[in-house]
């Protein structure tokens, strides 16, 4: 089955880049997304890619994708407090309704 | 526009109590998904609906579990009897359920079974 993994920690001191990794297995996956929850919240859609794309970038965020390689990441620029939360990496298949979530890598940002 | 809406936002009950889940997901959507969050295990799939129809309900934990889908703007999911393990944050979330489009989510239910 799918299998999406992401480390699970990050800290970064604000004003810098981080970048949010992950892997996933699926060869024919059309869609990975990214999630943010910050505490005591749902996840709320960040960006998403179609699988034809290597990069999008809207505003602070960057997402790259390495197709070859199954590889995605979000680098957000410019890191402030408000971007501490947990950032899920998510994919979908051809046709398919469903996502499947990683762990999610929870965001430290360092005053 | 109004999200997804869950209630209740908090839930504290006795281990034994039926429990009831709520949610209305954004109008026009077609699909609604139900998530259950823990520490341990993330964050998982119970199960899903297109156009008010059970499609995967293979990430239903148990018998305990049962999800209703009477009509395109309601949804519930129950637990009875409820247990003290039963106890994490509820998400539902909704889509157009057009091919690969994103899932809105809800804010969720907290539910702590004593």
């Amino acid at each position: 089955g799918e299998d999406v993994e992401q480390s699970l920690f990050l800290s970064v001191r604000e004003g810098d880049s981080s970048v949010i990794n992950c892997t996933y297995t699926d060869s024919s996956s059309t869609y990975l997304y990214w999630y943010k929850q910050e505490p005591g919240a749902g996840l709320q859609l960040l960006t998403y890619i179609f699988s034809n794309m290597d990069m999008k970038q809207d505003q602070r965020l960057t997402v790259l994708l390495n197709k070859k390689d199954k590889h995605l990441s979000l680098r957000i620029a410019d890191t402030q407090t408000g971007d501490s939360a947990i950032y899920f990496c998510a994919e979908s298949s051809p046709g398919a309704n469903n996502l499947f979530f990683g762990t999610g890598t929870r965001l430290t940002v360092i005053p | 526009d109004a999200g997804v809406i869950q209630s209740p936002r908090h839930e504290v009950t006795e281990m034994g109590q039926e429990v009831t889940l709520r949610c209305k997901p954004i109008s026009g959507h077609n699909s609604l998904f139900w998530y259950r969050q823990t520490m341990m295990r993330g964050l998982e799939l119970l199960i899903y609906f297109n156009n008010n129809v059970p499609i995967d309900d293979s990430g239903m934990p148990e018998d305990r579990f049962s999800a209703k889908m009477p009509n395109a703007s309601f949804s519930t999911l129950k637990i009875q009897p409820s247990e003290p393990r039963d106890s994490a944050v509820y998400f539902c979330a909704s889509s157009s359920g057009r091919d690969n489009q994103p899932q809105h989510f809800g804010d969720g239910t907290r539910l702590s079974i004593l």
